[in-house]
């Protein structure tokens, strides 16, 4: 157990819907990072906050939005979602230790 | 910017054989390198990293890596696989404090055969 939560674990939606999934990171970890995995992507760095602010920005669609919150939990919000949306999306914390992240189980999200 | 590249996207080897993963990097300060596992269906995890201190980087379950900066190498080996090694193995790159992103290789899907 890595100590970061992710929900839902699993979401099928439909074409054109909104999905928000959450993260809570380990007790501790200021820094939140959220990365997508898919089969013909792989891993992609999405986006990455620190303390409430956004510290770093990757291959993140304009239809994808994050943020985090006081209590340090984050939200990643897909929206007009596509076919090609449907992947794992992981979260991960940090103690700031360069590149020492901890990832939860990921929510996997299938668009029909 | 930095990049990994991990050779070979399947990797089998038999029950109490030498692991060999490769990865290569470029990045254009000294970077940090990482290799995290992932097992089906869970997240990935870190095995070790390297952060400029000893070259040779000694990792769970047995695992180690070579940082080499002459081949701009560093692969993962364990000396005799288990099978409860088979997953899938991300090499990583980090440039370090204040860009803690990772960018992740392709990954190595590792099976072990009895």
């Amino acid at each position: 157990d890595s100590g970061v939560t992710q929900t839902p674990k699993h979401l099928i939606t439909a074409t054109g819907q909104r999905v928000t999934l959450r993260c809570s990171p380990r007790s501790g970890d200021l820094s939140v990072y959220w990365y997508q995995q898919s089969l013909d992507q792989g891993l992609q760095f999405l986006i990455q906050y620190y303390n409430g602010e956004e510290r770093a920005k990757g291959n993140i669609l304009e239809r994808f939005s994050a943020q985090q919150f006081p209590d340090l939990h984050s939200e990643l919000n897909l929206s007009s979602l596509e076919l090609g949306d449907s992947a794992l999306y992981f979260c991960a914390s940090s103690p700031r230790e360069p590149g020492e992240l901890f990832f939860g189980e990921g929510s996997r999200l299938t668009v029909l | 910017a930095q990049s990994v590249t991990q050779l070979g996207s399947h990797v089998s080897v038999s029950e109490g054989a030498l692991v060999l993963l490769r990865c290569n990097y470029s990045s254009s300060v000294p970077p940090y390198l990482f290799w995290y596992v992932q097992y089906p269906n869970q997240g990935l995890q870190l095995l070790l990293k390297y952060t400029s201190a000893a070259t040779l980087v000694k990792g769970i379950n047995g695992f180690e890596a070579e940082f080499k900066k002459s081949e701009t190498s560093f692969h993962l080996t364990k000396p005799s696989a288990h099978m409860s090694d088979a997953a899938e193995y991300f090499c990583a790159v980090s440039v370090g404090f204040g860009n803690e992103k990772l960018t992740f290789g392709t990954g190595t899907r590792l099976t072990i055969i009895p």
